[in-house]
């Protein structure tokens, strides 16, 4: 019964690459984001959708794509890794779109390691 | 833009004893405040929050914030740590704005290493 779950936990590939990660939450939330964890632990929002509408979308390299099924699913989809997208990619949830400081809730990260 | 500093990377600090978290943003408009935290190998868990009205905030966990506009700083205190809560703590602010939606702009974060 996991709020915000992800898969894989742990991904190890390639530099070259194309790879994705998984996003569900069972929470009926409509918005949904993508974070990036680096090494030295910062934390910087990647995208966000809400009802499958993206409504966030920070510089980020046009390799990353994220993609929006469902209201409750939120997928990233990474073209030709390079060695810096190593990091932990945390999806999150939250209720509403925005304007009232609604609590997100987090996944447990997907640790990508890129050789 | 909004940007949040977290004075202390680590702070080293014994079971029993009182702890406190120094955060300070800056912003050209309204913001709501948060604090969360990271134990290892996990998500982010919402400790607390500050909308508005009393400027002290009660979380969970025995943890407290206090919101000082003039100093734009919203520290996080907890009177006595136990050893469970070693875990890295991040300060996060939200522009008061529903076309900023609802991101969340991070400190570099705090670790807090509870000792026996």
């Amino acid at each position: 019964d996991t709020a915000v779950s992800q898969t894989p936990k742990y991904l190890v590939t390639q530099m070259g690459n194309d790879k994705s990660i998984k996003c569900e939450q069972n929470l009926g939330h409509d918005t949904m984001y993508w974070y990036k964890q680096d090494s030295k632990k910062f934390l910087k929002i990647m995208f966000s959708y809400n009802n499958k509408e993206l409504i966030i979308n920070e510089t980020v390299p046009n390799r990353f794509s994220p993609k929006s099924p469902d209201k409750a699913h939120l997928n990233l989809h990474i073209n030709s890794l390079e060695l810096g997208d190593s990091a932990v990619y945390f999806c999150a949830s939250s209720q509403g779109r925005g304007g009232h400081a609604e609590t997100q809730y987090f996944g447990p990260g997907t640790r990508l390691l890129v050789l | 833009a909004q940007s949040v500093t977290q004075l202390d990377s680590q702070v080293p600090v014994f079971e029993e004893a009182p702890v406190e978290l120094r955060c300070n943003y800056s912003s050209s408009v309204s913001v709501y405040l948060f604090w969360y935290v990271q134990y290892p190998n996990q998500g982010l868990q919402l400790l607390l929050k500050y909308l508005s009205g009393s400027t002290l905030v009660k979380g969970i966990n025995g943890f407290e914030a206090e919101f000082n506009k003039s100093q734009t700083s919203f520290h996080l205190r907890k009177p006595s740590v136990h050893i469970s809560d070693t875990a890295e703590y991040f300060c996060a602010v939200i522009a008061r704005s529903k076309a900023a939606g609802n991101k969340l702009t991070f400190g570099g974060g705090t670790r807090v290493l509870v000792k026996p």
